[in-house]
């Protein structure tokens, strides 16, 4: 079955501190992976796709098909990074196009 | 260009009323999409549209109706709301329905009583 697992549900970080935020996923095929993020009070927007392969407000994230992971990476956290982070595959399903995603993880960026 | 348009923002019903959510889009999008967000469930899709007359279920259907009549406009009707349903609820659209960026509206907060 296609899934999406992100694991942790709260990471709470000081700021200056490495963030990772993991997202394994499940799907036989070759699927497009993103990371979403939603900031307080805002509406959910597209920060990174694995075909990109660009860092957006320094984060990184790089697509390993043999662990079958997308884990979303920052150097040093900032507090402005605290928001919920969807990771989102996207792929063919019986003819058909759909998005799955994870249940999100919530950072905290702590001062 | 307004995006992606949702209204109403804040809705509380009772238990069995029916309501419509308005979804709206001006980019000419082809692929549209409701989705419920819930504490520790994530994101699910509901209903999806891959063009206009053209509607197909998502994961969690039951007591949503959908239709796309224009490729502009994507509405999702409760039909007689229940607490469950009680969520905030996102539409997105996209250029196309091969995987790309989706463009998520403001959402609706829904409370039934």
């Amino acid at each position: 079955a296609q899934r999406v697992t992100q694991p942790e549900k709260l990471l709470s970080v000081f700021k200056g501190a490495p963030v990772e935020l993991k997202c394994n996923y499940s799907y036989s095929g070759s699927p497009e992976l993103f990371w979403y993020v939603q900031y307080s009070r805002q509406r959910l927007q597209l920060l990174l796709r694995h075909i990109s392969r660009e860092s957006i407000k320094g984060f990184t994230a790089d697509l390993n098909k043999g662990e079958t992971s997308f884990h979303l990476k920052k150097p040093f956290a900032q507090e402005e990074d605290s928001a919920m982070y969807y990771c989102a595959l996207s792929g063919r399903t019986s003819g058909t196009y759909k998005y799955i995603f994870g249940t999100g993880t919530r950072l905290k960026v702590l001062a | 260009n307004a995006g992606v348009t949702q209204t109403p923002k804040f809705q509380v019903l009772k238990t069995g009323q029916s309501m419509t959510l308005q979804c709206a889009q001006d980019m000419n999008h082809e692929y549209m999409s409701w989705y419920r967000q819930d504490p520790g469930m994530g994101l699910r899709l509901i209903h999806y549209s891959v063009g206009a007359g053209i509607t197909d279920q998502g994961e969690v259907p039951n007591g949503y109706n959908v239709s796309r009549s224009t490729t502009e406009d994507f509405p999702l009707r409760l039909l007689s709301a229940a607490p469950s349903q009680t969520s905030v609820y996102f539409c997105a659209s996209s250029y196309t329905p091969a995987g790309g960026e989706q463009y998520f509206g403001p959402g609706t907060r829904l409370t039934v009583t």
